[in-house]
């Protein structure tokens, strides 16, 4: 069965610095996995997509997170923090038929 | 430039009401989707509709109904709703054949007293 597993519920940066938002997935074949963003009170946004392409994925916003089947992860990263970054982040691997499978979520906050 | 747009935003029901969640998108997608969000459980899918004139069930479809109208509108029914169904309902959208929901309603915040 698939899963995913976001290893911090909550990420707390200073802007300008690194953000590093974790996220491991457990899959019996080579998995499809995203990363959606949610800012309060907002439905959720695509920040971008793994399908079997580039190992190294770039997102919106200045995002990219990078594939690594033999540590089963997709850790998400950007090289500098912005306020408009604080929002929910969810990572998120394909189940059977292709349904989502959510992870439970990572609150980034950003420090003035 | 609307998207997907739900209504209502808010609803405050009694248990054992009924209530319809609607939603449109405008970008002729072929499917919807409806999710919950319940705190510290991500999104779950409690149904979908590939394409117009079909739906199937998600991962917690019971207490559930829906209907897809045409190919813009998407509606959930709650036929006699529960405080277990106290949630953040999401209703998305895709052009794609596959279960990737590619945008996403603002959101109908219920609540079941």
């Amino acid at each position: 069965a698939q899963s995913v597993t976001q290893l911090d519920s909550h990420v707390s940066v200073s802007e300008g610095t690194p953000v590093l938002l974790r996220c491991n997935y457990s899959s019996s074949y080579s998995p499809s996995l995203f990363w959606y963003v949610q800012h309060p009170n907002k439905g959720l946004q695509l920040l971008l997509k793994y399908t079997s392409a580039a190992t190294l994925v770039k997102g919106i916003n200045g995002f990219e997170a990078e594939f690594k089947k033999s540590e089963t992860s997709f850790h998400l990263t950007k090289p500098s923090a912005h306020m408009s970054d604080a929002a929910e982040y969810f990572c998120v691997v394909t189940g059977q038929g292709g349904k989502l499978i959510f992870g439970q979520g990572t609150e980034l906050s950003v420090k003035p | 430039n609307a998207g997907v747009t739900q209504t209502p935003k808010f609803q405050v029901l009694k248990t054992g009401q009924s209530m319809t969640l609607q939603c449109a998108q405008d970008m002729n997608h072929n499917s919807m989707y409806w999710y919950r969000q319940d705190p510290g459980m991500g999104l779950r899918l409690i149904y979908y509709s590939a394409s117009e004139g079909t739906t199937d069930k998600g991962e917690v479809p019971n207490g559930y109904n829906v209907s897809r109208l045409n190919k813009r509108e998407f509606s959930l029914r709650l036929e006699s709703a529960a405080p277990s169904q106290t949630s953040v309902y999401f209703c998305a959208s895709s052009d794609s054949g596959g279960m990737q929901p590619q945008h996403f309603g603002d959101g109908t915040r219920l609540s079941i007293l």
